[in-house]
């Protein structure tokens, strides 16, 4: 089975200051990755995704995330984030084998401070 | 114009009532699914629609049947709520594009569903 570990749960960070929030995964086939933000009482909204192709995946409002197999890692970042930025944000895991079940993390607050 | 819509937003009952929450998508996609969000966040599909028909049916109680009357609408009817099924419910929906699973979801606002 597919699996997803958000390492943080809750991430403070100073406004204009870099982030990453860290996401591993196990599974034993090639997997998709996604990373969703939730904002304080609405829907999830993908900020970015991992298909095949190049580590490094740009994604909305600045975030970035790099995919690494060796480490079964897909961190997100931010160089420099704003207010704004404060949500919530989750993991998410993808294969065929596994029915095309989107398998999330237990997400990550992050809370940028003034 | 919202993509993903849901009704209602909240909605509080009590215990043992019959209610139904419904979606609707104007994104013209085929696929559409209900997740359940517990009160730690953890986000978990319940089912999924691929035109009307069921794809995905997790382990989830039989007390909660969707309905996809077409591939615009999946509602969502829960019989004889218990304290339990508490949560936010989510609505989703996605294009298939030749890999299901690769595919970008859609989400609703949500329903709060808070069982008294």
């Amino acid at each position: 089975a597919q699996s997803v570990t958000q390492l943080d749960s809750q991430v403070p960070v100073f406004e204009e200051a870099p982030v990453e929030l860290r996401c591993n995964y196990s599974s034993s086939v090639s997997v998709y990755l996604f990373w969703y933000v939730q904002y304080p009482n609405q829907g999830l909204q993908l900020l970015l995704k991992y298909l095949s192709g190049s580590t490094l995946v740009k994604g909305i409002n600045g975030f970035e995330a790099e995919f690494n197999k060796s480490q079964t890692s897909f961190h997100l970042r931010k160089p420099s984030v704003h207010i704004s930025d404060t949500a919530e944000y989750f993991c998410a895991v993808s294969a065929l084998e596994y029915g095309n079940k989107l398998v999330f993390g237990a997400g990550t607050i992050l809370r940028v401070k003034s | 114009d919202t993509a993903v819509s849901q009704t209602p937003k909240y909605l509080v009952t009590q215990m043992g009532n019959d209610k139904s929450i419904k979606c609707e998508q104007n994104l013209g996609h085929d696929t559409m699914y209900w997740y359940k969000q517990d009160s730690k966040k953890f986000l978990k599909i319940m089912f999924s629609y691929n035109n009307k028909e069921l794809i995905i049916n997790e382990t989830v109680p039989n007390r909660f049947s969707p309905k996809s009357p077409d591939k615009a609408h999946l509602n969502l009817h829960i019989n004889s709520l218990e304290l339990g099924d508490s949560a936010v419910y989510f609505c989703a929906s996605s294009q298939v594009r030749g890999m299901p699973a690769a595919d970008t979801q859609y989400f609703g606002p949500g329903t709060r569903l808070t069982v008294l």
